[in-house]
């Protein structure tokens, strides 16, 4: 039971490059969110699902392309990516009253 | 919209002594109401929470009382330890959507 995974740990982008980053949940839980942890500034969401094929967006979508085909897999898309999207990205899934949050990934855009 | 305000860190404390961590919160109603924490290099953790006005959440020695008139939601700890030192979280939960604090961050020393 891995419980919530992200991957990579740590990436370093170009302006403009794209890139996914993954998370998938072993608990079958249907609410999976994502967000991004800036300093002084605390979580804020990105977006999330509450089930297979709904999304929604969160506080700071834009930049942000999000999908959910399985029940597991909650992939974030940087289409473009910009310095600003510099960041710590945590997924997160389960009920709210108990969420689960995976090891984050440490993104840097030059 | 809904907030959640925490003090600002970082807070140093010596071992065993009292930690207090301030959060108020503004909501339309009454909302569920969380602690986590987040270890060096890890995502967050639920420590602790409660549901309804005048409800203690407690776990691992910490405490915090929802306190409707004062909408705040602090956070304690008679005695503290090294290993306690972290970012605490406080955080309510507003519709299907879970809203954070900036965070403060805990040092124990010995």
């Amino acid at each position: 039971n891995a419980g919530v995974t992200q991957t990579p740990k740590f990436q370093v982008l170009k302006t403009g490059q794209s890139m996914t980053l993954q998370c998938a949940q072993d608990m079958n839980h249907e609410y999976m969110s994502w967000y991004r942890q800036d300093p002084g500034m605390g979580l804020r969401l990105i977006h999330y699902s509450v089930g297979a094929g709904i999304t929604d967006q969160g506080e700071v979508p834009n930049g942000y392309n999000v999908s959910r085909s399985t029940t597991e897999d909650f992939p974030l898309r940087l289409l473009s990516a910009a310095p600003s999207q510099t960041s710590v990205y945590f997924c997160a899934t389960g009920p709210l009253n108990t969420q689960y949050f995976g090891p984050g990934t440490r993104l840097t855009v030059l | 919209g809904n907030s959640v305000t925490q003090m600002e860190g970082p807070v140093t404390l010596s071992e065993e002594a009292f930690l207090t961590i301030n959060c108020t919160y503004t909501a339309t109603g009454y909302p569920s109401l969380f602690w986590y924490v987040q270890y060096p290099g890890e995502g967050l953790q639920l420590l602790l929470k409660a549901t309804k006005a005048d409800d203690k959440g407690s776990n691992k020695g910490f405490e915090a009382t929802y306190r409707k008139e004062t909408t705040s939601f602090h956070l304690e700890k008679g005695s503290v330890q090294v290993s306690d030192s972290a970012v605490y979280f406080c955080a309510s939960k507003e519709g299907g959507k879970l809203i954070f604090g900036q965070g403060t961050e805990l040092s124990v020393k010995p």
